[in-house]
């Protein structure tokens, strides 16, 4: 069975930075895409970032660019979000989802970032 | 909002048939992209129903079922059960932007 564990959110001021961490099990990490998909509170879902399996392609939403990088360690089978200058709207839950580019097939619980002074 | 429209909200009685639609655009929906569709239950992580328009997903019953016309999806939910009771997501690709992934805003199933 697929499990996967997001860890490394909590409370954060607004300029500050966080690494959250996606370790996935019963798996071939390393066959498979990864995406991070964001829910505010009380709102929809927002996909924000994904790495191919190898890790050579990245792709990001605009509302992240340049402030968050994406990366996976396949030795590991951990996945990466590496959030800098955060501003109170990136306060969701984050999830990370195995997959394809195109879809999430299985999903994480979610950890929660909470970005306020 | 959303690129993807959804209903904010539908309802059924237990037993009934509801369906709940995704409209698109030519750049996403209409340009063929295929649309997928997720549950996410009070509390819960999001779960893939179904992909690629209309394939469920592993163990989902098959009073799930999901088609595509045109510029538009549909979700269609047979037999409406309590534990039915749910938000659902349309999810695609649009072309026209940057990222990957575009969803619905989302609609919260009442089962009566």
């Amino acid at each position: 069975e697929v499990q996967l564990l997001e860890s490394g959110g909590g409370l954060v001021q607004p300029g500050g930075s966080l690494r959250l961490s996606c370790a996935a099990s019963g798996l071939t990490f390393s066959s498979y895409a990864m995406n991070w998909v964001r829910q505010a509170p009380g709102k929809g879902l927002e996909w924000v970032s994904a790495i191919s399996g190898s890790g050579g392609s990245t792709y990001y939403a605009d509302s992240v660019k340049g402030r968050f990088i994406i990366s996976r360690d396949n030795s590991k089978n951990t996945v990466y979000l590496q959030m800098n200058s955060l501003r109170a709207e990136d306060t969701a839950v984050y999830y990370c989802a195995k997959g394809t580019l195109w879809f999430g097939e299985s999903w994480g619980q979610g950890t929660l970032v909470t970005v306020s002074s | 909002q959303s690129v993807l429209t959804q209903p904010p909200s539908v309802s059924g009685a237990p037993g009934q048939r509801v369906t709940i639609s995704c409209t698109g655009s030519s750049s996403n929906i209409g340009a063929g992209y295929d649309v997928h569709w997720y549950q996410q239950l009070p509390e819960a992580a999001p779960k893939l129903l179904i992909y690629g328009n209309n394939n469920r997903s592993s163990g989902v019953p098959d009073r799930f079922s999901g088609s595509k016309s045109g510029t538009s999806a549909s979700l269609a939910i047979t037999g409406l059960q309590a534990e039915d009771e749910a938000d659902y997501y349309c999810q695609s690709y649009d072309s026209s932007l940057s990222g990957l992934w575009v969803f619905g805003g989302g609609t919260k199933l009442t089962v009566l």
